[in-house]
């Protein structure tokens, strides 16, 4: 069984700062993948970023970086330089071994709501 | 940019009654999920469909549910007989393959059981 843990329900972060959302994560596979979404008021879920766990590199998107320590089974998300449409529930997510034929199912973390100030 | 598509966007049914939500996932797409989350809850896992049947399902995918792709563009999420705790968001994802890692996803359809 997959876990996923995110530990802080709310943070604040001051416009044009970083912050850093943080997410720990359980699995017994030895191939995952870990995944971020965030989720704004109207609802929707929007991809932001991706990591393998084979990968060795630290995934990056735009302003998104997604810190990986594998030994501590971390994937903490770090989004710079904030902008007030930022502020959104973001969930971690994991996703079981891609060996097993698809990506079966999605696991999500219970969230982090990000609110920005100005 | 090519997008999934849910309807309805918000569907009021009495109790007992049966519920059609429908998608249509990006049109190169091989896998489809459905994945719900009660107000202030977590996303839940409920399904997974590849090549016409389904590959996964949660604990929540009772008999009550079931998916169907009728043609060669929708993907539908049937519950036969609603429950108060079926009122929840609904989101259906689709993926082109399993190895990129990302799930797109429609802006959902919420269902509210009176």
């Amino acid at each position: 069984a997959q876990k996923i843990t995110q530990t802080q329900p709310g943070m604040f972060v001051q416009e044009k700062e970083a912050v850093t959302l943080d997410c720990t994560y359980d699995t017994s596979d030895q191939s995952y993948g870990l995944f971020w979404y965030k989720q704004p008021s109207s609802g929707e879920m929007i991809f932001l970023i991706y990591q393998g766990s084979y990968d060795e590199q630290n995934a990056t998107e735009g302003r998104y970086s997604l810190n990986f320590q594998k030994a501590r089974k971390s994937a903490n998300l770090v989004i710079s330089a904030s902008q007030l449409g930022d502020s959104a529930m973001y969930f971690c997510a994991m996703s079981p071994d891609m060996n097993s034929g698809g990506y079966q199912k999605v696991t999500f973390g219970t969230g982090t709501k990000l609110q920005v100030i100005p | 940019e090519p997008e999934v598509t849910q309807t309805p966007s918000h569907q009021v049914t009495q109790m007992g009654q049966e519920v059609i939500l429908r998608c249509v996932p990006i049109s190169n797409h091989l896998y489809f999920y459905w994945y719900r989350q009660i107000l202030g809850q977590k996303v839940e896992f409920l399904v997974s469909f590849y090549n016409n049947e389904i590959s996964e399902k949660s604990e929540i995918f009772d008999d009550q549910f079931s998916v169907e792709r009728p043609d060669g563009s929708n993907f539908t999420l049937k519950i036969r007989s609603t429950k108060l705790e079926d009122s929840a968001m609904y989101f259906c994802a689709s993926s082109e393959n399993r190895d990129t890692g990302e799930l797109f996803f429609g802006e959902g359809s919420r269902l509210t059981v009176l």
